[in-house]
């Protein structure tokens, strides 16, 4: 089994500009997280999608982040425009229904903003 | 709000003793705690879980309410645990993981 992919695996870009990262949840699986880890800091809860809806979006930082998940298979997170406090590691995770508890991990996007 | 303390950033054991890494929770509810590990170059992934009670590559954790911790301990470390460990808290109203910092564990000869 295919676990959670996403993509790309590391991003450097300018401020100002804007990046999509993509993730793949593990095929069935309708919950759908992302994370951030900022350099020093914990990993920290962005959002959460059930099937293609937003259940908990109350860790998105501010509105330059914003979240899809389409059709409620593979999600994007864009970052529009970007600052250089977004570096750090996004984390996508899935698991398959609600109420289950364990989440699986993407290897995470590591975008750097210069 | 929930909250997750891990107080050492980086853990260095030799060989063969005894590893404890320390985690402390907040909440006012029952939470279901967990233990995260990432090894080098890889992705995160669940090591334990306190619900499951059990071992998982000779490591173990119990869940102390009165003292709201939940450490992990492993009685003889090896080279291959070195890697870094998150301690994280599910708390069911909120359907998601809060996490803490982290603890990178070095295991050297």
């Amino acid at each position: 089994e295919a676990g959670v992919t996403q993509f790309p695996s590391h991003s450097v870009i300018e401020k100002g500009q804007t990046v999509t990262l993509r993730c793949d949840p593990i095929s069935g699986h309708d919950n759908l997280y992302w994370y951030r880890r900022v350099m020093g800091k914990e990993i920290k809860f962005l959002l959460h999608f059930v099937k293609e809806s937003k259940q908990d979006e109350s860790g998105m930082p501010n509105n330059r982040f914003l979240a899809e998940r389409t059709g409620g298979t593979y999600s994007t997170l864009k970052v529009q425009p970007a600052e250089l406090e977004d570096s750090g590691v996004y984390f996508c995770a899935s698991s398959p229904r609600q109420g289950n508890t364990e989440a699986f991990f993407g290897q995470g996007t590591r975008l750097t903003v210069v | 709000a929930q909250r997750v303390t891990q107080p050492e950033k980086l853990l260095s054991v030799f060989k063969g003793a005894p590893v404890e890494l320390k985690c402390n929770y907040s909440y006012s509810g029952s939470p279901e705690l967990f233990w995260y590990v990432q090894y080098s170059r890889q992705r995160l992934q669940l090591l334990l879980r306190h619900i499951s009670r059990e071992s998982i590559k000779g490591f173990t954790a119990d869940l102390n309410k009165g003292e709201t911790s939940f450490h992990l301990k492993k009685p003889f470390a090896q080279e291959e645990d070195s890697a870094m460990y998150y301690c994280a808290l599910w708390a069911g109203t909120a359907s998601k993981l809060t996490f803490g910092t982290g603890t990178r564990l070095q295991v050297t000869l």
